[in-house]
């Protein structure tokens, strides 16, 4: 099965620090991978979506200046999350999309990355 | 603009009991509708996907229908048990951007021994 991995799955950094998050597709190729973001008990928002080698399609709302998005290659993504501060606190979620698959919402989740900003 | 809501927000529940967990959408324009696990702290497990065509898809104890013209969705677990303990969530896509899942608000489920 499609499996997609993230790191780190913890991360707890000062204020004002940038924080790299990365998104693997470990046993296919994916042409579009989504990063979500979810608060304590409440669901997932979409904050973007990528495609490689373009650039990433933000949702209304999400600072793409704050969170950049890379898609280089077909199996890593990563977000970074430049100058955090305590309210970019979450759990940040990416999705892949197998490009050889042509049904419609098939993604694979990663297990997540806890961020925490002191 | 969709909006998905799930009903109830919280459950706990004795083993054995057989359960109902609501979703309901604003937009029945969707192609499909997916429900998920998620464990705590964990990412997400894609348990049924029912397309917009169809009313219901079973895998298991776990029955998901749909009725797209009313805008609601139910997830059906029977004979329910500890291990189903999670958070389980609906998500829609809709017809005109079929690269956007939008979620609902969740139900987190207990069940206990």
């Amino acid at each position: 099965g499609a499996v997609v991995s993230q790191h780190p799955s913890r991360v707890i950094c000062k204020s004002g620090t940038s924080v790299k998050i990365e998104c693997r597709s470990l046993d296919f190729q994916a042409t579009t991978m989504f990063w979500y973001r979810q608060f304590p008990k409440q669901s997932l928002m979409l904050m973007a979506t990528s495609n490689e080698g373009s650039k990433a399609t933000y949702e209304q709302g999400v600072e793409k200046d704050k969170f950049l998005i890379n898609h280089a290659s077909l199996t890593l993504s990563t977000l970074t999350v430049t100058s955090a501060h305590p309210e970019d606190s979450s759990f940040y979620i990416c999705s892949a999309r197998d490009g050889r698959q042509p049904s419609v919402g098939t993604q694979y989740f990663g297990p997540g990355t806890r961020l925490t900003v002191l | 603009k969709q909006e998905v809501t799930q009903i109830p927000a919280a459950l706990s529940v004795p083993e054995g009991e057989n359960l109902v967990l609501n979703c309901s959408f604003t937009d029945s324009a969707i192609y499909n509708l997916q429900w998920f696990r998620q464990d705590p702290g964990k990412g997400l497990t894609s348990l049924l996907l029912i397309q917009s065509s169809q009313r219901e898809q079973t895998s298991g104890r776990l029955n998901a229908s749909l009725d797209k013209s009313s805008g609601r969705s139910t997830l059906y677990i029977a004979a329910s048990q500890p291990g189903d303990s999670a958070t389980y969530l609906c998500a829609v896509i809709g017809l005109y951007n079929t690269d956007k899942l939008i979620f609902g608000t969740g139900t987190r489920l207990q069940v206990f021994p």
